[in-house]
């Protein structure tokens, strides 16, 4: 079965510092992996997703995250954060079956910019 | 644009009632998710289909039900309310090449 672990709870940064958050998965078989962002009082919105290819994804708001497959980690990195960037951040993971696609989150890591 | 709309965005129950969670996709997607989130704990699947009257129980399905009767509704059931079941409630949907659309949620208190 599959699953994810995001390491830090929490992680406080300033403003235009840059930030990397942890997030390692377990799977027998390949996977998609996402990063979801959650602003307070919304819902979840897809930040980028590894489906194949470049192991190097970037997504909205300049964030990239790496596909690591020896180390099963696909961790999202920003260079300079914003105030904006507050919010909760997942991480997921689906495995390549033939069946429904079902996703797996991590606990998830709270972002909090500072001035 | 995909829409996943929940039918309430807050619910106050009473412990022993039951409870329709509703959700409804506009794009014709064949997978649809409950999840719950609460502090800590992240999202964790509840139930999810994958075609109309299909259902799977995902990692914590005990005090649930689903219905889905037709391809774009999704409903989450809950026989009998209880005060654990507190919660914020997502609903979420999905296709081959889409990535996993949510809607705002719905969050249940139940007292």
């Amino acid at each position: 079965a599959q699953s994810v672990t995001q390491l830090d709870s929490q992680v406080p940064v300033f403003e235009e510092a840059p930030v990397e958050l942890r997030c390692n998965y377990s799977s027998s078989v390949s996977v998609y992996l996402f990063w979801y962002v959650q602003y307070p009082n919304q819902g979840l919105q897809l930040l980028l997703k590894y489906l194949s290819g470049s192991t190097l994804v970037k997504g909205i708001n300049g964030f990239e995250a790496e596909f690591n497959k020896s180390q099963t980690s696909f961790h999202l990195r920003k260079p300079s954060v914003h105030i904006s960037d507050t919010a909760e951040y997942f991480c997921a993971v689906s495995e390549v079956t033939g069946g429904g696609n079902k996703l797996t989150f991590g606990t998830g890591t709270q972002l909090k910019v500072e001035l | 644009d995909v829409k996943v709309t929940q039918s309430s965005r807050y619910l106050v129950k009473r412990t022993g009632e039951k409870v329709f969670l509703e959700c409804v996709q506009d794009m014709d997607h064949e997978n649809m998710f409950w999840y719950r989130q609460d502090p800590g704990l992240g999202l964790r699947l509840i139930y999810f289909s994958y075609d109309v009257k299909m259902k799977e129980k995902g990692d914590i399905p005990e005090g649930y039900s689903v219905s889905r009767e037709k391809k774009e509704r999704f409903s989450l059931i809950l026989e009998s309310a209880s005060t654990n079941q507190t919660s914020m409630y997502l609903c979420a949907s999905l296709d081959v090449n889409s990535p996993l659309h949510f809607g705002n949620g719905t969050r249940l208190t139940v007292t």
